[in-house]
């Protein structure tokens, strides 16, 4: 199947500085990658969709000011947790889509475990 | 609203079978995806139902009723390796992947 990657896989910072965590398909070409994040105990929740070359869609209740997330490649997309806090303390999660009409599949990266102190 | 049920824990033997049940109330309907994820890793895809009735894949098998709005997970033989959370996603009119809030399956031996 294909291969999603994550780096880093775990990241601590201290509170008010900016993380970075990227997300890369690394056998085939993502037209569109999601963002989730996950506390512990609970469910998957999406926080945004990313299309290459386009802006983010965020749900609603997703601040895009603080989740910054850039799409420039079919292969790469990054999100950046601007002025952390420690309630983003989560387990973040990026998918990237192959294929295109009605089934498609979405392979996970690893994840990031972020430690905000 | 959109919703997904699905039971929170259940505990199972190893060697034994377990079916976990989700049902769901969305807008529109485009697939009903399974995913395992074990703690602290990401999910991984399981099986995809899009037409009413079963789908075996090995061990496991997954059945559908669009009617009901019903699918489950049958797990066989199990091994304790299977000791996950098993998350059922339904993607909707706008083939958007709503997720159940998953099931801890614990096996003992």
């Amino acid at each position: 199947g294909a291969v999603v990657s994550q780096h880093p896989s775990w990241v601590i910072c201290k509170s008010g500085t900016s993380v970075k965590i990227e997300c890369r398909s690394l056998d085939f070409q993502a037209t569109t990658m999601f963002w989730y994040r996950q506390f512990p105990k609970q469910s998957l929740m999406l926080m945004a969709t990313s299309n290459e070359g386009s802006k983010a869609t965020y749900e609603q209740g997703v601040e895009k000011d603080k989740f910054l997330i850039n799409h420039a490649s079919l292969t790469l997309s990054t999100l950046t947790v601007t002025s952390a806090h420690p309630e983003d303390s989560s387990f973040y999660i990026c998918s990237a889509r192959d294929g295109t009409g009605d089934f498609y599949e979405q392979y996970f990266g690893p994840g990031t475990r972020l430690t905000v102190t | 609203g959109q919703n997904i049920d699905q039971p929170t824990e259940m505990t199972a033997t190893e060697g034994a079978i377990v079916q976990i049940n989700c049902t769901y109330q969305t807008s529109g309907f485009n697939g009903l995806f399974w995913y395992q994820q074990h703690a602290g890793e990401a999910p991984t895809f399981l099986s995809y139902n899009v037409l009413d009735g079963l789908e075996e894949k090995g061990r496991f098998s997954s059945f559908l009723s669009r009617s009901k709005g019903y699918s489950y997970l049958l797990l066989k033989e199990l091994q304790m390796k299977d000791s996950a959370s098993y998350l059922c996603a339904v993607k909707d009119s706008n083939y958007q992947l709503i997720w159940g809030a998953g099931t801890k399956l614990i096996i003992k031996p």
